[in-house]
């Protein structure tokens, strides 16, 4: 079964604090990776999405890496604004191409 | 680029009454939109993924004749919430994906109260 699971589930740091988010998957055929922000009572905001093994992407304080297992989300340096819930989900092969999410990390980041 | 809105962003109505949500996307065409549901200090529910022209295909438990969509153009698609009652009080999101991209783009939520 398509699985999506992210650890820890909640992460305390201290601004400037560097750290890093995990997203395991068990996907059968991965079309893709994607990172989104979410702050309370809004939307999922976009990041990142990673198509392949070994692709990174970058945007100010983040960056996302990918493996066959897992990606990883790099906090460098954080600020408080950068509180809130990360959210990883993965996108199968299968004909229904629906995302597959983890419940996510809540991420707090103390001035 | 790829901004995605919802109207209203909050609403609050009787039990039995219907409930209209539209989501648009601004500046890009989805052939391709999803309607999601979330619970307090959970992940996303996908309800259902509509595309333009054709019927949405609902997601398993969810009711089709409760949640009636239409996606009539490439830039819209509505969520009506018939015959509300309160346990469909809930936060729900839209998505849209654009022509030959994988990467969906959410909408900033409803936040339906039924009293």
């Amino acid at each position: 079964e398509d699985q999506v699971t992210q650890s820890p589930e909640a992460l305390r740091l201290q601004e400037g604090e560097s750290s890093s988010l995990n997203c395991s998957y068990t996907v059968s055929g991965l079309r893709g990776l994607f990172w989104y922000r979410q702050d309370p009572g809004k939307g999922p905001e976009f990041l990142f999405t990673l198509y392949s093994a070994g692709e990174e992407k970058e945007k100010e304080r983040l960056k996302a890496t990918l493996t066959k297992k897992e990606s990883f989300l790099h906090i460098t340096a954080p600020k408080p604004e950068d509180s809130a819930t990360y959210l990883c989900a993965a996108l199968n092969a299968g004909n229904n191409r629906k995302l597959i999410w983890g419940l996510g990390t809540s991420l707090a980041v103390n001035p | 680029g790829a901004v995605v809105s919802q109207h209203p962003s909050w609403v609050i109505c009787k039990s039995g009454t219907s409930v209209k949500i539209e989501c648009r996307s601004l500046d890009f065409q989805a052939t391709t939109m999803f309607w999601y549901r979330q619970f307090p200090k959970q992940s996303l529910m996908l309800m259902a993924t509509s595309n333009e022209g054709s019927k949405a295909t609902y997601e398993q438990g969810v009711e089709k004749d409760k949640f009636l969509i239409n996606h009539a153009s490439l830039t819209l698609s509505t969520l009506t919430v018939t015959s509300a009652h309160p346990e469909d009080s809930s936060f729900y999101i839209c998505s849209a994906r654009p022509m030959g991209e994988e990467t969906q783009y959410f909408g900033p939520g409803t936040r339906l109260l039924v009293l």
